[in-house]
Protein backbone atom coordinates (compact mmCIF):
# COMPACT_ATOMS: atom_id res chain seq x y z
CA UNK A 1 0.00 0.00 0.00
CA UNK A 2 1.71 3.02 -0.95
CA UNK A 3 -0.04 5.65 1.23
CA UNK A 4 -2.00 7.26 -1.99
CA UNK A 5 -5.63 6.92 -2.17
CA UNK A 6 -8.06 6.44 -5.06
CA UNK A 7 -11.32 6.90 -5.35
CA UNK A 8 -13.75 5.17 -6.97
CA UNK A 9 -12.35 1.85 -7.68
CA UNK A 10 -14.59 1.22 -10.91
CA UNK A 11 -16.86 3.90 -12.76
CA UNK A 12 -18.60 2.63 -15.63
CA UNK A 13 -20.78 4.97 -17.56
CA UNK A 14 -21.81 6.07 -21.00
CA UNK A 15 -20.54 8.41 -23.90
CA UNK A 16 -20.96 11.95 -23.25
CA UNK A 17 -21.18 11.63 -20.02
CA UNK A 18 -18.99 13.46 -17.48
CA UNK A 19 -16.56 11.89 -14.62
CA UNK A 20 -15.25 12.98 -11.54
CA UNK A 21 -12.05 11.30 -10.21
CA UNK A 22 -10.58 11.87 -6.97
CA UNK A 23 -7.28 11.10 -5.42
CA UNK A 24 -5.84 11.47 -1.79
CA UNK A 25 -1.86 11.90 -1.89
CA UNK A 26 0.50 10.36 0.43
CA UNK A 27 0.39 12.42 3.80
CA UNK A 28 3.24 15.04 3.24
CA UNK A 29 3.47 15.30 -0.23
CA UNK A 30 2.91 18.18 -1.92
CA UNK A 31 3.11 17.01 -5.91
CA UNK A 32 0.20 14.95 -7.15
CA UNK A 33 0.01 13.39 -11.05
CA UNK A 34 -2.54 12.19 -13.19
CA UNK A 35 -1.86 9.33 -15.50
CA UNK A 36 -3.43 7.29 -18.06
CA UNK A 37 -2.83 3.84 -18.99
CA UNK A 38 -4.70 2.10 -21.79
CA UNK A 39 -3.80 -1.17 -23.61
CA UNK A 40 -2.24 0.69 -26.48
CA UNK A 41 -1.25 3.56 -25.26
CA UNK A 42 0.41 2.74 -22.42
CA UNK A 43 1.20 4.94 -19.63
CA UNK A 44 0.73 8.23 -20.25
CA UNK A 45 1.69 11.37 -18.15
CA UNK A 46 -1.72 13.44 -18.14
CA UNK A 47 -0.74 16.56 -15.70
CA UNK A 48 0.86 17.56 -12.49
CA UNK A 49 -0.33 19.61 -9.84
CA UNK A 50 1.88 20.99 -6.64
CA UNK A 51 0.57 22.82 -3.78
CA UNK A 52 -1.95 23.70 -5.30
CA UNK A 53 -0.71 25.13 -8.28
CA UNK A 54 0.11 23.39 -12.19
CA UNK A 55 3.30 22.32 -12.35
CA UNK A 56 3.48 20.34 -15.47
CA UNK A 57 1.26 18.99 -18.28
CA UNK A 58 0.87 16.34 -20.61
CA UNK A 59 -0.39 15.24 -23.97
CA UNK A 60 -4.16 15.93 -21.69
CA UNK A 61 -7.19 16.44 -23.61
CA UNK A 62 -8.94 19.65 -23.27
CA UNK A 63 -12.17 17.79 -22.65
CA UNK A 64 -9.96 16.84 -19.14
CA UNK A 65 -9.36 18.99 -16.39
CA UNK A 66 -8.16 18.64 -13.14
CA UNK A 67 -7.42 20.65 -9.86
CA UNK A 68 -5.50 20.12 -6.58
CA UNK A 69 -7.37 21.42 -3.50
CA UNK A 70 -6.31 23.62 -0.62
CA UNK A 71 -6.00 20.05 1.63
CA UNK A 72 -3.80 18.53 -1.36
CA UNK A 73 -6.44 16.24 -2.52
CA UNK A 74 -6.61 16.58 -6.39
CA UNK A 75 -9.61 15.76 -8.60
CA UNK A 76 -9.62 14.59 -12.21
CA UNK A 77 -12.63 15.65 -14.43
CA UNK A 78 -13.74 13.94 -17.76
CA UNK A 79 -15.95 15.41 -19.77
CA UNK A 80 -17.78 14.39 -23.33
CA UNK A 81 -16.35 10.85 -22.87
CA UNK A 82 -15.67 8.89 -25.37
CA UNK A 83 -15.35 5.37 -25.77
CA UNK A 84 -11.67 5.76 -26.38
CA UNK A 85 -11.18 7.49 -22.92
CA UNK A 86 -11.87 4.12 -21.35
CA UNK A 87 -9.11 3.61 -19.41
CA UNK A 88 -6.99 3.00 -16.11
CA UNK A 89 -6.16 6.25 -14.61
CA UNK A 90 -3.45 6.41 -11.79
CA UNK A 91 -2.68 9.31 -9.44
CA UNK A 92 0.94 9.42 -8.20
CA UNK A 93 2.70 11.77 -5.19
CA UNK A 94 5.60 12.61 -4.01
CA UNK A 95 7.23 15.07 -1.64
CA UNK A 96 8.64 18.17 -3.55
CA UNK A 97 9.08 18.65 -7.32
CA UNK A 98 12.41 20.08 -7.48
CA UNK A 99 14.75 17.43 -6.63
CA UNK A 100 14.58 13.65 -6.83
CA UNK A 101 12.50 11.86 -5.66
CA UNK A 102 10.28 8.76 -6.32
CA UNK A 103 6.60 9.02 -7.26
CA UNK A 104 4.30 6.32 -5.40
CA UNK A 105 0.86 5.12 -7.24
CA UNK A 106 -2.49 4.79 -5.99
CA UNK A 107 -4.32 1.82 -6.85
CA UNK A 108 -6.10 3.35 -9.78
CA UNK A 109 -9.82 3.85 -11.17
CA UNK A 110 -10.81 1.89 -13.86
CA UNK A 111 -13.54 4.14 -16.01
CA UNK A 112 -15.26 1.92 -18.44
CA UNK A 113 -17.27 3.78 -21.29
CA UNK A 114 -20.16 2.28 -23.15
CA UNK B 1 9.96 14.30 -27.76
CA UNK B 2 11.40 11.78 -24.86
CA UNK B 3 11.17 8.67 -25.50
CA UNK B 4 11.85 5.27 -24.02
CA UNK B 5 11.86 1.71 -25.53
CA UNK B 6 11.91 -1.17 -23.35
CA UNK B 7 12.94 -5.10 -24.80
CA UNK B 8 12.31 -7.94 -24.40
CA UNK B 9 8.61 -7.25 -25.05
CA UNK B 10 7.79 -10.24 -22.73
CA UNK B 11 10.27 -13.13 -21.21
CA UNK B 12 9.27 -16.51 -19.90
CA UNK B 13 11.57 -17.84 -17.70
CA UNK B 14 11.83 -20.64 -14.85
CA UNK B 15 12.30 -20.53 -11.05
CA UNK B 16 15.77 -19.89 -10.39
CA UNK B 17 16.88 -17.96 -13.74
CA UNK B 18 18.33 -14.96 -13.75
CA UNK B 19 16.92 -11.67 -16.51
CA UNK B 20 18.12 -8.87 -17.78
CA UNK B 21 15.61 -6.28 -18.84
CA UNK B 22 16.74 -3.58 -21.30
CA UNK B 23 15.58 -0.06 -21.12
CA UNK B 24 17.15 2.43 -23.99
CA UNK B 25 15.90 6.31 -23.57
CA UNK B 26 15.91 9.39 -25.55
CA UNK B 27 15.68 12.66 -23.31
CA UNK B 28 16.10 16.24 -23.37
CA UNK B 29 18.08 17.38 -20.22
CA UNK B 30 18.12 14.20 -18.43
CA UNK B 31 17.21 14.33 -14.87
CA UNK B 32 16.73 10.31 -13.53
CA UNK B 33 15.63 6.70 -14.68
CA UNK B 34 12.93 4.65 -12.86
CA UNK B 35 11.98 1.29 -12.63
CA UNK B 36 8.75 0.16 -11.50
CA UNK B 37 7.12 -3.14 -11.24
CA UNK B 38 3.58 -3.57 -12.18
CA UNK B 39 1.58 -6.64 -10.71
CA UNK B 40 -2.48 -6.56 -10.97
CA UNK B 41 -2.93 -2.74 -10.43
CA UNK B 42 -0.37 0.62 -9.05
CA UNK B 43 3.40 0.63 -10.33
CA UNK B 44 5.38 0.40 -7.25
CA UNK B 45 8.34 1.84 -7.20
CA UNK B 46 12.16 -0.13 -7.40
CA UNK B 47 14.80 2.01 -8.25
CA UNK B 48 15.68 5.78 -9.30
CA UNK B 49 19.32 5.77 -10.97
CA UNK B 50 20.65 9.36 -11.36
CA UNK B 51 23.95 11.06 -12.60
CA UNK B 52 25.24 10.48 -9.07
CA UNK B 53 23.71 7.03 -8.44
CA UNK B 54 24.49 4.56 -11.69
CA UNK B 55 23.93 1.62 -9.91
CA UNK B 56 21.39 0.45 -7.48
CA UNK B 57 20.84 -3.17 -5.60
CA UNK B 58 18.01 -4.37 -3.86
CA UNK B 59 18.01 -7.89 -2.65
CA UNK B 60 17.81 -10.12 -5.92
CA UNK B 61 17.72 -6.76 -7.85
CA UNK B 62 19.94 -4.26 -9.33
CA UNK B 63 20.19 -1.62 -11.67
CA UNK B 64 22.76 0.00 -14.11
CA UNK B 65 22.79 3.06 -15.73
CA UNK B 66 24.96 4.18 -18.81
CA UNK B 67 23.98 7.46 -19.54
CA UNK B 68 27.04 8.30 -22.33
CA UNK B 69 25.34 5.12 -24.45
CA UNK B 70 21.43 6.30 -22.68
CA UNK B 71 20.98 2.88 -21.73
CA UNK B 72 19.66 0.93 -18.18
CA UNK B 73 19.46 -2.50 -17.35
CA UNK B 74 17.34 -4.48 -14.40
CA UNK B 75 18.73 -7.67 -13.14
CA UNK B 76 16.54 -9.97 -11.24
CA UNK B 77 18.92 -13.06 -10.16
CA UNK B 78 17.40 -16.11 -8.59
CA UNK B 79 13.94 -15.34 -9.97
CA UNK B 80 10.91 -16.62 -7.96
CA UNK B 81 7.15 -16.64 -9.11
CA UNK B 82 6.32 -13.80 -7.42
CA UNK B 83 8.75 -11.79 -9.47
CA UNK B 84 6.16 -11.98 -12.10
CA UNK B 85 4.98 -8.81 -13.53
CA UNK B 86 5.61 -6.14 -16.36
CA UNK B 87 8.62 -3.99 -15.26
CA UNK B 88 7.91 -0.71 -16.59
CA UNK B 89 11.29 2.07 -17.02
CA UNK B 90 10.73 6.04 -16.66
CA UNK B 91 12.67 8.54 -17.25
CA UNK B 92 12.42 12.10 -15.89
CA UNK B 93 13.95 15.32 -17.68
CA UNK B 94 15.15 18.88 -16.20
CA UNK B 95 12.54 21.43 -16.41
CA UNK B 96 9.36 19.49 -16.98
CA UNK B 97 8.26 19.35 -13.47
CA UNK B 98 8.32 15.65 -12.09
CA UNK B 99 6.57 14.22 -15.33
CA UNK B 100 7.64 10.70 -16.53
CA UNK B 101 7.70 8.93 -19.64
CA UNK B 102 7.15 5.27 -19.84
CA UNK B 103 8.22 2.80 -21.70
CA UNK B 104 6.20 0.13 -22.99
CA UNK B 105 7.08 -2.57 -20.12
CA UNK B 106 8.86 -5.78 -20.70
CA UNK B 107 6.23 -8.51 -19.24
CA UNK B 108 8.03 -11.42 -16.98
CA UNK B 109 6.71 -14.74 -16.19
CA UNK B 110 8.57 -16.76 -14.11
CA UNK B 111 7.55 -20.66 -13.93
CA UNK B 112 7.78 -22.46 -11.32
Amino acid sequence: DSGVTQTPKHLITATGQRVTLRCSPRSGDLSVYWYQQSLDQGLQFLIQYYNGEERAKGNILERFSAQQFPDLHSELNLSSLELGDSALYFCASSPRDWIYNEQFFGPGTRLTVL
Amino acid sequence: EDKVVQSPLSLVVHEGDTVTLNCSYEVTNFRSLLWYKQEKKAPTFLFMLTSSGIEKKSGRLSSILDKKELFSILNITATQTGDSAVYLCAVEAEDAGNMLTFGGGTRLMVKP
